[in-house]
Protein backbone atom coordinates (compact mmCIF):
# COMPACT_ATOMS: atom_id res chain seq x y z
CA UNK A 1 0.00 0.00 0.00
CA UNK A 2 1.56 3.27 -0.87
CA UNK A 3 0.95 5.74 1.86
CA UNK A 4 2.65 8.84 0.37
CA UNK A 5 0.85 10.28 -3.03
CA UNK A 6 3.10 12.62 -5.36
CA UNK A 7 1.74 14.74 -7.91
CA UNK A 8 2.56 15.35 -10.77
CA UNK A 9 4.01 12.04 -11.39
CA UNK A 10 5.50 13.83 -14.94
CA UNK A 11 6.30 17.30 -15.78
CA UNK A 12 8.04 18.66 -18.46
CA UNK A 13 8.74 22.34 -18.13
CA UNK A 14 10.90 24.80 -20.31
CA UNK A 15 13.94 26.33 -18.43
CA UNK A 16 12.92 29.40 -16.02
CA UNK A 17 9.42 28.53 -15.54
CA UNK A 18 8.57 27.23 -11.59
CA UNK A 19 6.73 24.61 -10.82
CA UNK A 20 5.54 22.77 -7.11
CA UNK A 21 5.75 19.21 -6.61
CA UNK A 22 3.34 17.55 -3.63
CA UNK A 23 3.38 15.13 -1.39
CA UNK A 24 0.24 14.05 0.54
CA UNK A 25 -0.32 11.34 2.84
CA UNK A 26 -3.27 10.87 5.67
CA UNK A 27 -0.48 9.65 8.02
CA UNK A 28 1.28 11.84 10.34
CA UNK A 29 5.12 11.60 10.14
CA UNK A 30 7.87 12.54 12.64
CA UNK A 31 10.10 14.10 9.60
CA UNK A 32 10.17 14.05 5.84
CA UNK A 33 12.73 14.35 3.26
CA UNK A 34 13.24 14.75 -0.19
CA UNK A 35 15.73 13.45 -2.59
CA UNK A 36 16.84 14.03 -5.71
CA UNK A 37 17.69 11.28 -7.98
CA UNK A 38 19.44 10.89 -11.56
CA UNK A 39 19.44 7.84 -14.15
CA UNK A 40 21.51 5.54 -12.80
CA UNK A 41 22.36 7.27 -9.64
CA UNK A 42 21.22 6.33 -5.97
CA UNK A 43 18.78 9.14 -4.90
CA UNK A 44 20.67 12.39 -3.42
CA UNK A 45 18.78 14.46 -0.22
CA UNK A 46 18.11 17.56 -0.86
CA UNK A 47 16.41 18.10 2.70
CA UNK A 48 14.96 17.02 6.00
CA UNK A 49 11.92 18.73 7.56
CA UNK A 50 10.71 17.77 11.11
CA UNK A 51 8.61 20.89 12.44
CA UNK A 52 5.06 21.53 11.11
CA UNK A 53 5.24 24.15 9.50
CA UNK A 54 7.98 24.40 8.50
CA UNK A 55 10.11 26.36 5.51
CA UNK A 56 13.33 25.38 4.04
CA UNK A 57 15.45 27.26 1.15
CA UNK A 58 18.02 25.26 -0.51
CA UNK A 59 18.94 27.86 -3.25
CA UNK A 60 16.08 28.25 -5.84
CA UNK A 61 14.05 24.84 -4.02
CA UNK A 62 11.51 25.88 -1.31
CA UNK A 63 10.12 23.11 0.91
CA UNK A 64 7.39 23.43 3.09
CA UNK A 65 6.21 20.64 6.01
CA UNK A 66 2.58 21.09 6.21
CA UNK A 67 0.71 21.99 9.38
CA UNK A 68 -0.24 18.56 10.54
CA UNK A 69 3.02 17.01 9.12
CA UNK A 70 1.36 15.29 6.73
CA UNK A 71 1.82 16.65 3.24
CA UNK A 72 4.74 18.57 1.81
CA UNK A 73 5.65 20.74 -0.99
CA UNK A 74 8.96 21.28 -3.32
CA UNK A 75 9.06 24.56 -5.29
CA UNK A 76 11.50 25.50 -7.87
CA UNK A 77 11.83 28.68 -8.85
CA UNK A 78 13.29 29.21 -12.48
CA UNK A 79 14.45 25.93 -13.03
CA UNK A 80 17.16 24.83 -15.23
CA UNK A 81 18.36 21.65 -17.14
CA UNK A 82 20.60 20.59 -13.99
CA UNK A 83 17.07 20.07 -11.86
CA UNK A 84 16.04 17.57 -14.12
CA UNK A 85 15.85 13.99 -12.13
CA UNK A 86 13.20 12.24 -10.60
CA UNK A 87 12.21 14.11 -7.31
CA UNK A 88 10.90 11.64 -4.05
CA UNK A 89 9.33 12.40 -0.97
CA UNK A 90 9.84 10.11 2.23
CA UNK A 91 8.55 10.25 5.11
CA UNK A 92 9.67 8.52 8.90
CA UNK A 93 7.24 7.54 11.59
CA UNK A 94 9.72 7.76 14.22
CA UNK A 95 9.65 5.23 17.10
CA UNK A 96 11.70 1.79 17.37
CA UNK A 97 12.22 2.10 13.44
CA UNK A 98 14.08 4.32 10.55
CA UNK A 99 11.76 2.57 7.91
CA UNK A 100 11.00 4.89 5.16
CA UNK A 101 7.57 5.12 3.39
CA UNK A 102 8.40 6.52 -0.12
CA UNK A 103 6.48 8.59 -2.40
CA UNK A 104 4.89 7.68 -6.11
CA UNK A 105 7.79 10.13 -7.67
CA UNK A 106 7.88 12.75 -9.90
CA UNK A 107 9.70 12.83 -12.92
CA UNK A 108 10.92 16.80 -13.96
CA UNK A 109 12.39 17.32 -17.51
CA UNK A 110 13.47 20.49 -17.55
CA UNK A 111 14.23 21.72 -21.47
CA UNK A 112 16.79 23.80 -22.60
CA UNK B 1 32.00 12.90 4.86
CA UNK B 2 28.43 11.72 3.86
CA UNK B 3 29.10 8.91 1.50
CA UNK B 4 28.03 5.21 1.29
CA UNK B 5 29.97 3.35 -1.94
CA UNK B 6 28.72 0.53 -3.86
CA UNK B 7 31.01 -1.72 -5.62
CA UNK B 8 30.24 -3.67 -8.81
CA UNK B 9 28.77 0.02 -10.67
CA UNK B 10 27.10 -3.08 -13.12
CA UNK B 11 26.65 -6.32 -12.90
CA UNK B 12 25.24 -9.12 -15.51
CA UNK B 13 24.75 -12.70 -14.50
CA UNK B 14 23.17 -15.44 -15.39
CA UNK B 15 20.61 -17.24 -13.76
CA UNK B 16 22.71 -19.88 -12.12
CA UNK B 17 25.90 -17.72 -11.33
CA UNK B 18 26.68 -16.75 -7.71
CA UNK B 19 27.51 -13.14 -7.54
CA UNK B 20 27.64 -10.59 -4.15
CA UNK B 21 27.63 -6.58 -4.22
CA UNK B 22 28.87 -4.81 -1.65
CA UNK B 23 28.08 -1.70 0.31
CA UNK B 24 30.19 0.34 2.83
CA UNK B 25 30.52 3.53 4.67
CA UNK B 26 32.77 5.24 7.06
CA UNK B 27 30.49 7.80 8.90
CA UNK B 28 29.77 5.36 11.80
CA UNK B 29 26.61 4.50 11.06
CA UNK B 30 24.76 1.55 12.87
CA UNK B 31 21.95 1.19 10.41
CA UNK B 32 22.75 -0.03 7.39
CA UNK B 33 19.63 -1.19 3.93
CA UNK B 34 19.16 -2.50 0.60
CA UNK B 35 16.50 -1.06 -1.82
CA UNK B 36 15.56 -2.62 -4.57
CA UNK B 37 14.57 0.17 -7.57
CA UNK B 38 12.83 -0.83 -10.95
CA UNK B 39 12.74 2.60 -13.33
CA UNK B 40 11.34 5.14 -12.63
CA UNK B 41 9.84 3.67 -9.54
CA UNK B 42 10.59 4.54 -5.85
CA UNK B 43 13.07 2.15 -3.86
CA UNK B 44 11.30 -0.59 -2.50
CA UNK B 45 12.95 -1.84 1.06
CA UNK B 46 14.62 -5.10 1.27
CA UNK B 47 16.47 -5.42 4.40
CA UNK B 48 17.12 -3.08 7.07
CA UNK B 49 20.56 -4.12 9.59
CA UNK B 50 21.03 -2.49 13.10
CA UNK B 51 24.12 -3.30 14.82
CA UNK B 52 24.81 -5.98 12.57
CA UNK B 53 21.79 -7.69 13.18
CA UNK B 54 18.62 -8.24 10.51
CA UNK B 55 16.08 -6.40 11.98
CA UNK B 56 13.49 -6.00 8.78
CA UNK B 57 13.29 -8.41 6.14
CA UNK B 58 10.50 -7.15 3.95
CA UNK B 59 9.55 -10.59 3.14
CA UNK B 60 12.77 -11.26 0.76
CA UNK B 61 12.48 -14.23 -1.58
CA UNK B 62 15.65 -16.72 -0.04
CA UNK B 63 17.67 -16.43 -3.51
CA UNK B 64 18.51 -12.86 -2.24
CA UNK B 65 21.15 -13.78 0.80
CA UNK B 66 21.77 -9.96 2.58
CA UNK B 67 25.45 -10.34 5.21
CA UNK B 68 26.84 -7.63 7.74
CA UNK B 69 29.99 -8.66 8.29
CA UNK B 70 30.66 -5.32 10.33
CA UNK B 71 29.40 -2.00 11.17
CA UNK B 72 30.81 -0.83 8.01
CA UNK B 73 29.93 -3.26 5.85
CA UNK B 74 27.04 -4.79 4.11
CA UNK B 75 26.74 -7.87 1.60
CA UNK B 76 23.77 -8.63 -0.63
CA UNK B 77 24.41 -12.76 -1.87
CA UNK B 78 22.55 -13.25 -4.97
CA UNK B 79 22.02 -17.24 -6.56
CA UNK B 80 20.09 -18.46 -9.07
CA UNK B 81 18.36 -15.30 -9.37
CA UNK B 82 15.38 -14.23 -12.65
CA UNK B 83 15.21 -12.28 -15.19
CA UNK B 84 13.01 -9.63 -13.48
CA UNK B 85 15.38 -9.15 -11.03
CA UNK B 86 16.84 -7.16 -12.80
CA UNK B 87 16.84 -3.62 -11.31
CA UNK B 88 19.23 -1.06 -9.78
CA UNK B 89 19.80 -1.98 -5.82
CA UNK B 90 20.64 0.31 -3.44
CA UNK B 91 22.44 0.53 -0.06
CA UNK B 92 21.93 3.29 2.62
CA UNK B 93 23.25 3.63 5.90
CA UNK B 94 21.84 6.09 8.90
CA UNK B 95 23.28 6.88 12.37
CA UNK B 96 20.59 4.36 14.19
CA UNK B 97 17.48 2.69 13.90
CA UNK B 98 14.45 4.85 15.78
CA UNK B 99 14.07 7.83 16.99
CA UNK B 100 14.79 11.35 16.28
CA UNK B 101 15.26 12.68 12.97
CA UNK B 102 17.48 9.82 11.54
CA UNK B 103 18.29 10.01 8.27
CA UNK B 104 19.31 8.25 5.55
CA UNK B 105 22.34 8.49 2.68
CA UNK B 106 22.38 6.53 -0.44
CA UNK B 107 25.11 4.96 -2.26
CA UNK B 108 24.66 5.47 -6.05
CA UNK B 109 23.95 1.57 -6.78
CA UNK B 110 24.55 -1.82 -8.65
CA UNK B 111 22.82 -1.54 -11.76
CA UNK B 112 21.96 -5.27 -12.09
CA UNK B 113 21.07 -7.36 -14.95
CA UNK B 114 19.92 -11.40 -14.94
CA UNK B 115 20.08 -12.56 -18.31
Amino acid sequence: TQLLEQSPQFLSIQEGENLTVYCNSSSVFSSLQWYRQEPGEGPVLLVTVVTGGEVKKLKRLTFQFGDARKDSSLHITAAQPGDTGLYLCAGRYGGATNKLIFGTGTLLAVQP
Amino acid sequence: DTEVTQTPKHLVMGMTNKKSLKCEQHMGHRAMYWYKQKAKKPPELMFVYSYEKLSINESVPSRFSPECPNSSLLNLHLHALQPEDSALYLCASSHRTGGGTDTQYFGPGTRLTVL
